[in-house]
C-alpha cells in the first residue's frame, strides 16, 4: 500500500518554464512534508519542507503548495534551469517521533535548453 | 563536515557470497536507515534503527541483516546475496525532534550480484 502517491513519473520542461510535481497522501497523521532532490550518482538531499499549518512555502525558485483538505501537496520550480535536472521525491512524516519517512516513487525532471 | 559515508561505493559479487556494506555518520544522530533504490520503485526502506541495539524491519527486509553496536555505525549485511538484490543502496541518518524530516543520505553503494 503506497502511502504517498507522486506524479508524474517523468517530466520534461523547457528552460525558463515551470516544473510542477504533485503528491497525494491518505494518512491524516502526517505532519511534515519534505521534498528531496537527487542528482545522478548522489544520495537524495533535503530541498524544502512544509508543515500543514501553512498553505505555501517558498525558497528561491522552489515553492511547496499544500492543500490540507484535499490531502495534496506539490512542488513548483519556477524559471526551471538545466541544473535543476534531477529526481525529486516527496515524503511525509508523522511528526517528531521515530516513525519512518514515507517517500513517493520519485519524478525524474529533465530541463532542456 | 556533517556527512554519512558508505563503503564500498561499487561492488560486484556472486550469488551466495556474504558481504557487508558499512555506513557511518558523524552527526550524533540516533536514527539510521538503509534504503534500496530501484527504477520505478523509488526508495524502499530495508531496516532502521532508533538507537544503539534497537533495530526494526522496514518495508523490504528479506535477505538483509543489520546491527547497531555503536551510535555512529550501521552496517548492512547480505548473508547470501541473490541477483534480485542487485540495486543501489543508501544509508541515511536523521536527528530526533522537530527536524526529524531532515534526513541525511550517504552517497550510495551500487551492488551487482551475478
Amino acid at each position: 500500500q503506497q502511502q504517498v502517491k507522486q506524479s508524474p513519473q517523468s517530466l520534461i520542461v523547457q528552460k525558463g518554464g515551470i516544473s510542477i510535481i504533485n503528491c497525494a497522501y491518505e494518512n491524516t497523521a502526517f505532519d511534515y512534508f519534505p521534498w528531496y532532490q537527487q542528482f545522478p550518482g548522489k544520495g537524495p538531499a533535503l530541498l524544502i519542507a512544509i508543515r500543514p499549518d501553512v498553505s505555501e512555502k517558498k525558497e528561491g525558485r522552489f515553492t511547496i503548495s499544500f492543500n490540507k483538505s484535499a490531502k495534496q501537496f506539490s512542488l513548483h520550480i519556477m524559471d526551471s534551469q538545466p541544473g535543476d535536472s534531477a529526481t525529486y521525491f516527496c515524503a511525509a512524516s508523522e511528526g517528531p517521533g521515530n516513525t519512518p519517512l514515507v517517500f513517493g516513487k520519485g519524478t525524474r525532471l529533465s530541463v532542456i535548453a | 563536515e556533517a556527512q554519512v559515508t558508505q563503503n564500498p561505493r561499487y561492488l560486484i559479487t556472486v550469488t551466495g557470497k556474504k558481504l557487508t556494506v558499512t555506513c557511518s555518520q558523524n552527526m550524533n544522530h540516533e536514527y539510521m536507515s538503509w534504503y534500496r533504490q530501484d527504477p520505478g520503485l523509488g526508495l524502499r526502506q530495508i531496516y532502521y534503527s532508533m538507537n544503539v541495539e534497537v533495530t526494526d524491519k522496514g518495508d523490504v527486509p528479506e535477505g538483509y541483516k543489520v546491527s547497531r553496536k555503536e551510535k555512529r555505525n550501521f552496517p548492512l549485511i547480505l548473508e547470501s546475496p541473490s541477483p534480485n538484490q542487485t540495486s543501489l543502496y543508501f544509508c541515511a541518518s536523521r536527528p530526533q525532534g522537530i527536524r526529524n524530516y531532515e534526513q541525511y543520505f550517504g552517497p550510495g553503494t551500487r551492488l551487482t550480484v551475478t
